[in-house]
């Protein structure tokens, strides 16, 4: 089983619609990330949290929200999904000690 | 305006002969420099890392050179193998960010031919 998981893989929403990507991970991390990836862009960091009480907006936030509801899941939503959106989004971890992130297998948004 | 930077967005090698990628960053507090591997339908996933004080660190078939007077990073596999066609994301960090925040490339698609 992957160590970092998230659901839907793969979504295919409406424009204006609200979606939820989920992450949970069972390494045991207290980091975890939201990171969008576009062709030629790269991974661009959207949201980050340290700890359940620690959230902070990364390079691409406006559009997004999140919400750590355990040590183990963070979730990102996308209140009013919007074309632009449409990319492949990654839930990441890492550990304080190491400077290494662990990413999870992605999860493909269409937004039409 | 991206700080870290790979030119090349593909790159086609024959089996057994040597893939080098580059990477270019503008940054120069970065000081941690990590490559990803990412094969389609998956994750990156973690290759091999250089900190700032080194300026080559290898791992099997993999080797990452460091110039940090030029800002220059680049992965050398040898030999490349087919297995290794995947897109390589190059990646920066600095102690400045709380934290392990990353900056990566855009990404360059190795396709390694039989």
């Amino acid at each position: 089983d992957a160590d970092v998981t998230q659901t839907p893989r793969n979504r295919i929403t409406k424009t204006g619609k609200r979606i939820m990507l989920e992450c949970s991970q069972t390494k045991g991390h207290d980091r975890m990330y939201w990171y969008r990836q576009d062709p030629g862009l790269g991974l661009r960091l959207i949201y980050y949290s340290f700890d359940v009480k620690d959230i902070n907006k990364g390079e691409i936030s406006d559009g997004y929200s999140v919400s750590r509801q355990a040590q183990a899941k963070f979730s990102l939503s996308l209140e009013s999904a919007i074309p632009n959106q449409t990319a492949l989004y990654f839930c990441a971890t890492s550990d304080p000690g190491t400077r290494t992130i662990y990413f999870g297998e992605g999860s493909w948004l269409t937004v039409v | 305006d991206q700080q870290v930077k790979q030119n090349s967005p593909s790159l086609s090698v024959q089996e057994g002969r040597i893939s080098i990628l580059n990477c270019d960053y503008t940054n120069s507090m970065f000081d941690y420099f990590l490559w990803y591997k990412k094969y389609p339908a998956e994750g990156p996933t973690f290759l091999i890392s250089i900190s700032s004080i080194k300026d080559k660190n290898e791992d099997g078939r993999f080797t990452v050179f460091l110039n940090k007077s030029a800002k220059h990073l680049s992965l050398h596999i040898v030999p490349s193998q087919p297995g290794d066609s995947a897109v390589y994301f190059c990646a920066a960090s600095g102690r400045w960010n709380a934290g392990n925040m990353l900056t990566f490339g855009g990404g360059t698609r190795l396709m390694v031919k039989p």
